[in-house]
């Protein structure tokens, strides 16, 4: 199993540049989510998915959009890309009940906004 | 929110048990906390997860006290392999919002030789 997989791992994109990261996974996971990690902070919620056909806003939701394509797939847009939204991005997945919800994470997407 | 507090920065050494506490005073009724540990560059990586009193696996232990407000991460005998990011995260089982996840801000745990 790959676990949870990003694409792309790098990018740089000019001030109004849209883009949209990848996520998928493949362990049969009902939840996913977008976190953004800015240098030396924590992360951030920006959007999450329960189940398929379902998205909730996190913490810091302004300036992307989501779409849960599929059970495996989950994607972030950026449709107008600021400095601002320079960071790294980490998708992550888990199981959807009662007791353990482990997340489980990708390797991350390192955006640069010039 | 059951937001959560952490100290910034810890220093230990090689051999050592390291403590780590996590403060969550609105901690919900059905609210779990769990830990991860992350390395430079990399994700997240889930550590241990508790509800109350006490939780061991193979490389920590998690103490709840009877209150909930509060827990401590102890790493026993750490070696420098430990040095990482540590975070406590407080959520309901299942989410029933995304408001309800919520990382601190996270622990930078030092080991020295």
């Amino acid at each position: 199993n790959a676990g949870v997989t990003q694409n792309p791992k790098f990018q740089v994109l000019k001030t109004g540049q849209s883009m949209t990261l990848q996520c998928a996974q493949d362990m049969n996971h009902n939840s996913m989510y977008w976190y953004r990690q800015d240098p030396g902070m924590g992360l951030r919620l920006i959007y999450y998915s329960a189940s398929e056909g379902t998205t909730d806003k996190g913490e810091v939701p302004n300036g992307y959009n989501v779409s849960r394509l599929n059970k495996r797939e989950f994607s972030l847009r950026l449709e107008s890309a600021a400095p601002s939204q320079t960071s790294v991005y980490f998708c992550a997945s888990s199981h959807q009940g009662t007791g353990i919800y482990e997340q489980y994470f990708g390797p991350g997407t390192r955006l640069t906004v010039t | 929110l059951a937001k959560t507090t952490q100290p910034i920065s810890m220093d230990s050494y090689e051999g050592q048990e390291v403590n780590i506490t996590c403060s969550h005073n609105n901690i919900a009724t059905n609210d779990y906390i769990t830990w991860y540990q992350q390395f430079p560059s990399q994700g997240p990586r889930f550590i241990i997860q508790g509800y109350k009193t006490k939780v061991t696996n193979e490389v920590a232990s998690l103490f709840i006290p009877a209150d909930r407000k509060s827990s401590t991460l102890s790493l026993p005998r750490v070696s420098l392999s430990d040095t990482a990011v540590y975070y406590c995260l407080v959520g309901g089982a299942p989410y029933s919002s995304a408001s309800k996840i919520i990382f601190g801000s996270g622990t930078r745990l030092s080991i020295r030789p």
